[in-house]
């Protein structure tokens, strides 16, 4: 089975800043996606950027970046020139290519962006 | 185009009755995913659809959860007899789906707002 952790449960940051937000997963896959879901207090879980492990070159999104280290099992997120509209809770996903029907979530992080 | 919609956004129930909770996956999506995420966790994977094959119902917690899919349309997550620990917020999800030959495009899934379950 897999698991996600995130080991930060709660987090700050000023805005304009930069934070990072980190994530390790465990698995004995080869063929996998990891994927950053933000969730604000609207409860809507929005895809902030997603990455296949076949790739090397790690994915970007204007001001989200990931580093995946894949020997590691580590799968970070930056987000650079922190905005306000950043607060929320974000998690991260696994997903097996063999079996696209589950995902396994982290228990999130909370991330604040303060003025 | 429309995203995923769930109905109703909060529902407020008695511990012993029945609810159904509604989702409308995106037009042309094959899969369906029903989650269930408790107060400040992560999110439970509950039951998983694709196309016209058999369902994944292994994260289903009880036999008093089970869950429909009309075709690749609209699906009901159906809970009967509630207990108090059935609040949470459930969360539905869809994406392209395995027809789309499988990749990172066609299995991200694409989440609805919730409904936010309270069991008194």
């Amino acid at each position: 089975a897999q698991t996600v952790t995130q080991s930060q449960p709660e987090m700050s940051v000023q805005e304009a800043e930069t934070v990072t937000l980190s994530c390790t997963y465990d698995t004995s896959e080869n063929n996998y996606y990891l994927f950053w879901y933000k969730q604000p207090p609207s409860r809507q879980m929005i895809l902030v950027i997603r990455q296949e492990a076949y790739k090397q070159q790690n994915a970007t999104e204007n001001r989200f970046s990931v580093n995946f280290q894949k020997a590691a099992k580590s799968f970070s997120l930056k987000i650079s020139d922190s905005q306000l509209g950043d607060t929320a809770m974000y998690f991260c996903a696994f997903m097996k290519r063999s079996n696209a029907g589950k995902s396994t979530f982290g228990d999130g992080t909370t991330l604040t962006v303060k003025p | 185009g429309a995203g995923v919609s769930q109905s109703p956004s909060n529902k407020v129930t008695e511990k012993g009755k029945d609810v159904e909770l509604r989702c409308d996956p995106i037009s042309g999506h094959t899969a369906l995913y029903w989650y269930r995420q408790r107060l400040g966790q992560g999110l439970e994977f509950l039951i998983y659809f694709q196309g016209n094959s058999a369902p994944d119902k292994s994260g289903l917690p009880s036999d008093r959860f089970s869950a429909e899919r009309t075709g690749e349309s609209v699906s009901t997550l159906t809970i009967q007899r509630t207990q108090q620990e059935d609040s949470a917020v459930y969360l539905c999800a869809s994406s392209l789906g395995r027809s789309g030959g499988g990749s990172v495009r066609t299995d991200t899934q694409y989440f609805g707002p919730g409904t936010r379950l309270t069991v008194l």
